[in-house]
């Protein structure tokens, strides 16, 4: 039962333009999400979250989007660099566990191109 | 530096062989977590503890064992690898979860291939 779905295994985007990363959930009891950026031979590092009682966060040139009614977030990266270039995970968090576990995605391996 | 060590970063082993790979953050948190991460699976939680002697088990706890003993480290014990235990894992600390904040912070992995 995968409650943290990233449905697109890969994005590959030119350098400059807009990365579009996306996420849905299925446990309404989520109230806090978070990405993860993971380049290879690293442990995954955060990179920005987002309150259920927000829908947008903004931290330089990422930005989250949550629709809460659709049980769906997003990552936006503008301008995409080639340093970008790594394996995204989202994770949520719910609000009725006090054990700290996230629920982390499979995975996106975004490609930007220069 | 605030960080996770982990160590090995790299071991092959055969199926049977006791192993125990380290986890040590210097940042005074009190939560730590071990994960594992496989093809089209995500990262999913083995064990967490959320201080010192308190542990439990988490998604996929099958095979493993963990012990606190102290606050900075968090051992990982496979008394009997198999072969199904061939993964990267990583360790993983944060904050007391009750502070609200839940941004953890990785290790850099462990290639473990059981033979």
């Amino acid at each position: 039962d995968q409650q943290v779905k990233q449905n697109s295994p890969s994005l590959s985007v030119q350098e400059g333009r807009i990365s579009i990363l996306n996420c849905d959930y299925t446990n309404s009891m989520f109230d806090y999400f978070l990405w993860y950026k993971k380049y290879p031979a690293e442990g995954p590092t955060f990179l920005i979250s987002i309150s259920s009682i927000k829908d947008k966060n903004e931290d330089g040139r990422f930005t989250v989007f949550l629709n809460k009614s659709a049980k769906h977030l997003s990552l936006h990266i503008v301008p995409s660099q080639p340093g970008d270039s790594a394996v995204y995970f989202c994770a949520a968090r719910s609000f009725s566990s006090n054990t700290g576990k996230l629920i982390f995605g499979q995975g996106t391996t975004l490609q930007v191109k220069p | 530096e605030a960080q996770v060590t982990q160590n090995p970063r790299y071991l092959i082993t055969v199926t049977g062989k006791k192993l125990t790979v380290t986890c040590s953050q210097n940042m005074n948190h009190e939560y730590m977590s071990w994960y594992r991460q496989d093809p089209g699976l995500g990262l999913r939680q083995i064990y967490y503890s959320m201080n010192v002697e308190v542990t439990d088990k988490g998604d996929v706890p099958e095979g493993y064992k963990v012990s606190r003993k102290e606050k900075r480290n968090f051992p990982l014990i496979l008394e009997s690898p198999s072969p199904n235990q061939t993964s990267l894992y990583f360790c993983a600390s944060s904050p007391s979860p009750g502070t609200g904040r839940s941004e953890q912070y990785f290790g850099p992995g462990t290639r473990l291939t059981v033979t």
